[in-house]
């Protein structure tokens, strides 16, 4: 089955901008989405698509995707980015829906 | 505006069974492909299962071996799982999620019901 590995945690200070990977076998091939999840509330997309944002999603939360690695950039952190990020795609070999194991951001 | 709230989850004991229901609002629920998506505690998501909106077509997640079924009831507005022969491994939190329009992903989650299989 299709496997995502994300990095298990980041750091970013306030102000600066955060990166977090998912990679994939030639993930680039595939649309991938991201997740935001605070503690104790449900998911919420902030990417789709590799890189468009649903609505009210800021501007500040970016995606790309190429090769084997796909990226969500969060510019000008906030203290309330402070969440874990999943990745998530469709394995069409398998009908399956699969996710990253989930990134950890920490705001300094 | 879309809302999602999941039911029936409890403590079961291990071999016991459970029905969630996951009662949709604010969309037109018979036009969405829906999921269940689990999480046990501490730990990442998984994918369960994925109904479509006519309800003819149905995946599964591997782990589960045939013990969970979903449906919905589009009269209702309502999607389903029965879990059988539930293991100390399926404790989570599951989530229903509607499918984007694309199928492939998840633009709107439930709060999530709790499920804890223990003797």
């Amino acid at each position: 089955s299709y496997v995502l590995t994300q990095p298990p945690s980041v750091s970013v200070a306030p102000g600066q901008t955060a990166r977090i990977t998912c990679g994939g076998n030639n993930i680039g091939s595939k649309s991938v989405h991201w997740y935001q999840q605070k503690p104790g509330q449900a998911p919420v997309m902030v990417v789709y698509d590799d890189s468009d944002r649903p609505s009210g999603i800021p501007e500040r939360f970016s995606g790309s995707n190429s090769g084997n690695t796909a990226t969500l950039t969060i510019s000008r952190v906030e203290a309330g980015d402070e969440a874990d990020y999943y990745c998530q795609v469709w394995d069409s070999n398998s009908d399956h829906w699969v996710f990253g194991g989930g990134t950890k951001l920490t705001v300094l | 505006q879309v809302q999602l709230v999941e039911s029936g989850g409890g403590l079961v004991k291990p071999g016991g069974s459970l029905r969630l229901s996951c009662a949709a609002s604010g969309f037109s629920f018979s036009d969405y492909y829906m999921s269940w998506i689990r999480q046990a505690p501490g730990k990442g998501l998984e994918w369960v299962s994925y109904i479509s909106s006519g309800g003819g077509l149905i995946y599964y997640a591997d782990s589960l071996k045939g013990r969970f079924t979903i449906s919905r009831d589009n009269a209702k507005n309502s999607l389903y799982l029965q879990m059988n022969s539930l293991r100390g491994e399926d404790t989570a939190v599951y989530y229903c999620a509607r499918c984007t329009s694309g199928r492939d992903a998840f633009d709107f989650w439930g709060q999530g019901t709790m499920v804890t299989v223990s003797s």
